[in-house]
């Protein structure tokens, strides 16, 4: 069973412009978090969906920051414009409806200069 | 307050002896507890979770709550070098978000 997916792996860009992450999740899981990694830090909860909806988005700055879920299966996260204080890497999980275990793909390292 | 706090190490232990990670988290409504293992430059990779009816051991793994004292505690017994990883506890309400501790580095020397 493939896990989660996520593209791109890496992403180099200079302040102030645009940025997008896209995941994929494992086959048949309803939720899909996005969490952001600061570097000696834990993952940080950014939005929760629930199939399309976003049920938990309280940590995401949404000045700058936008998520969607069409369909209900793959996700995009965006920035737009990026600042140098969004370096970090981006992770999305997958895990079904109110299961306890989540799944993390890769992740995305965003280098902002 | 953090939520979730771990040392942050690291904590270096010799091949073959026991290690000891500990977390404390200050929501008591917290109902499940998680470990994850995250290794330089990976995703974090769950280890095992427990409820907070009891604790659980898997292999050299056992995690154990101290429901009183908020203090989730992760025990591995014949570390490897192979062990060696960040460890990131993690918290979480029946229905709410994981939180997420800022992890402990594991460092087991041959």
């Amino acid at each position: 069973e493939a896990g989660v997916v996520q593209s791109p792996r890496y992403k180099i860009i200079e302040k102030k412009q645009p940025v997008a992450f896209w995941c994929n999740p494992i086959s048949g899981h309803n939720t899909l978090y996005w969490y952001r990694q600061n570097l000696g830090q834990g993952p940080e909860l950014l939005i929760r969906y629930e199939n399309e909806e976003a049920v938990d988005d309280s940590q995401l700055p949404k000045d700058r920051f936008s998520a969607e879920r069409l369909k209900g299966v793959d996700s995009t996260l965006k920035i737009q414009p990026a600042e140098l204080g969004d370096s970090a890497v981006y992770l999305c999980a997958s895990s079904s409806f109110r299961a306890y275990e989540q799944y993390f793909g890769p992740g995305t390292r965003l280098t902002v200069t | 307050q953090k939520e979730v706090e771990q040392n942050s190490g690291p904590l270096s232990v010799p091949e073959g002896a026991i290690a000891s990670l500990n977390c404390t988290y200050s929501d008591r409504g917290s109902q499940s507890f998680f470990w994850y293992r995250q290794y330089s430059g990976k995703s974090p990779e769950l280890i095992m979770f427990i409820y907070s009816n009891g604790d659980k051991e898997d292999g050299r793994f056992t995690a154990q709550l101290n429901k009183a004292s908020q203090y989730v505690s992760l025990l591995i017994r014949d570390s490897q070098p192979s062990d060696s990883a960040t460890y990131l506890c993690a918290v979480k309400r029946r229905y709410g978000k994981l939180t997420f501790g800022q992890g402990t580095i594991l460092t087991v020397h041959p």
